[in-house]
């Protein structure tokens, strides 16, 4: 069975452009998950749908960052202007029933902003 | 507000050793617990779940948990290097988005 699938791997991009990653949760998983990893502050979640539906994004650092799900087998995050302090490795996660349920990640996206 | 606390570590064991792991956490209302394992430039990897106290054993991972004492820990029996890797305690409860402790790194030497 296929995993979670992100796109890019790696990003490099220069500050003010807009970065977009991509993510597809495994199949029949309800709940899609977005993380940032960086070694200052570890894995910190970002923003969580369920069923499509944005729950809670109190993570999303700012308004810089968005992210959409426009349906159950898609989701985008969007930073835009991007900054040097937005480099980290994004992760996608997905779970099937509940966000209490184990989450299964992908391999994330290297974004490093110059 | 929810607090996951573990050794940065590293934790350093000899090959065949066990490696204990612990991690602390403030929520009582925390419902499910979770290790996860993630290799040096890896994804998070789930190796572990447990919802009640006391022990539960998956070949050579043994996780515990105590409710009463706040705190949940990974026994890893006859080590191996290939273990070696950073370990993430994972807790949630209710509604509240699962929270991440920062890890535990691990080293296992031949």
């Amino acid at each position: 069975d296929a995993g979670v699938i992100q796109s890019p791997r790696h990003e490099v991009t220069e500050m003010g452009q807009e970065v977009t990653l991509r993510c597809k949760p495994i199949s029949g998983h309800d709940y899609l998950f977005w993380y940032r990893q960086t070694m200052m502050r570890g894995l910190e979640l970002l923003i969580y749908f369920n069923n499509n539906v944005p729950i809670d994004d109190s993570g999303m650092p700012e308004d810089r960052f968005s992210a959409k799900m426009p349906n159950a087998s898609f989701s985008t995050l969007k930073i835009q202007p991007s900054e040097p302090r937005d480099s980290a490795v994004y992760f996608c996660a997905s779970s099937q029933t509940g966000v209490n349920q184990p989450q299964h990640f992908g391999d994330g996206t290297r974004l490093s902003i110059l | 507000q929810k607090e996951v606390e573990q050794n940065s570590g590293p934790l350093s064991v000899p090959e065949g050793a066990i490696a204990s792991l612990n991690c602390t956490y403030s929520d009582r209302g925390s419902q499910s617990f979770f290790w996860y394992r993630q290799y040096s430039g890896k994804s998070p990897e789930l190796i572990m779940s447990i919802y009640s106290n006391g022990d539960k054993e998956d070949g050579r991972f043994t996780a515990q948990l105590n409710k009463a004492s706040q705190y949940v820990s990974l026994l890893i029996r006859d080590s191996q290097p290939s273990d070696s890797a950073t370990y993430l305690c994972v807790l949630s409860g209710g509604s509240y988005i699962p929270t991440f402790g920062r890890g535990t790194s691990l080293i296992v030497h031949p």
